[in-house]
């Protein structure tokens, strides 16, 4: 079955860049979406369709792609950002998520 | 405001079967399908499958075919999933998201969440 590989956890200091990578066969011919999730909360869209960022979602989330990896990146990193990360992407009409990256700011 | 309101947390024994529901609001129900996915305590996101609100067809996760049905309601703008034969390893929160061209897709709109603990 078709995996996502995210790192389970990256650590950043306010104010500085945050990268959570997600890895997958051909994730370059697919779109990706990531959702943060913070504790007892459900899960809120940061970026659609690899580049699009929702209203509301603060310009320091973006996505890159290169090859079969995607990157979310936090510019300037707030304590607010600190949760959990997850990609997402489809595959043969089934959706599938990525492990999740718990960001800790510190 | 478009929301998605979820029925309230249940227990269940081993062996049991649980229905929850998604009651939607603020958007025309049948542009959007209707995606169901759980988290066990601590863990990540798991899919588990979609419904088309603008037909009945429905898609399963390999992992719960044969025993999740995802149903809906068009004129009570509801959608439900059945899970049966329910173990311990399916005590998780369970969430309904929307799903459509409207929220490019992705899943713009999402449940309060379910929690469903099974337990003898």
């Amino acid at each position: 079955s078709y995996e996502l590989t995210q790192p389970p956890s990256v650590s950043v200091s306010p104010g500085q860049t945050a990268s959570i990578t997600c890895s997958g066969d051909r994730l370059g011919d697919k779109f990706i979406s990531w959702y943060q999730q913070k504790p007892g909360q459900s899960p809120v869209v940061v970026i659609n369709q690899d580049r699009q960022r929702p209203s509301g979602i603060p310009e320091r989330f973006s996505n890159s792609k290169s090859g079969n990896t995607a990157t979310l990146t936090i510019s300037g990193t707030q304590a607010m950002d600190e949760a959990d990360y997850y990609c997402q992407t489809w595959e043969s009409l089934t959706v599938v998520f990525g492990g999740g990256t718990k960001l800790t700011v510190l | 405001q478009v929301q998605l309101v979820q029925s309230g947390a249940e227990v269940k024994k081993p062996g049991a079967s649980v229905k929850v529901s998604c009651k939607t609001s603020g958007y025309t129900f049948t542009t959007f399908a209707i995606h169901w996915v759980r988290q066990a305590p601590g863990q990540g996101l798991e899919w588990m499958g979609w419904i088309n609100a603008a037909n009945d067809k429905t898609t399963l996760s390999q992992k719960f075919q044969g025993r999740v049905t995802i149903t809906k309601d068009t004129s009570a703008r509801i959608a439900y999933m059945d899970v049966s034969s329910l173990t311990s390893e399916d005590t998780a929160v369970y969430y309904c998201a929307r799903y459509g061209s409207g929220s490019l897709y992705s899943f713009d709109v999402w449940g309060q969440g379910t929690l469903i603990t099974v337990s003898s």
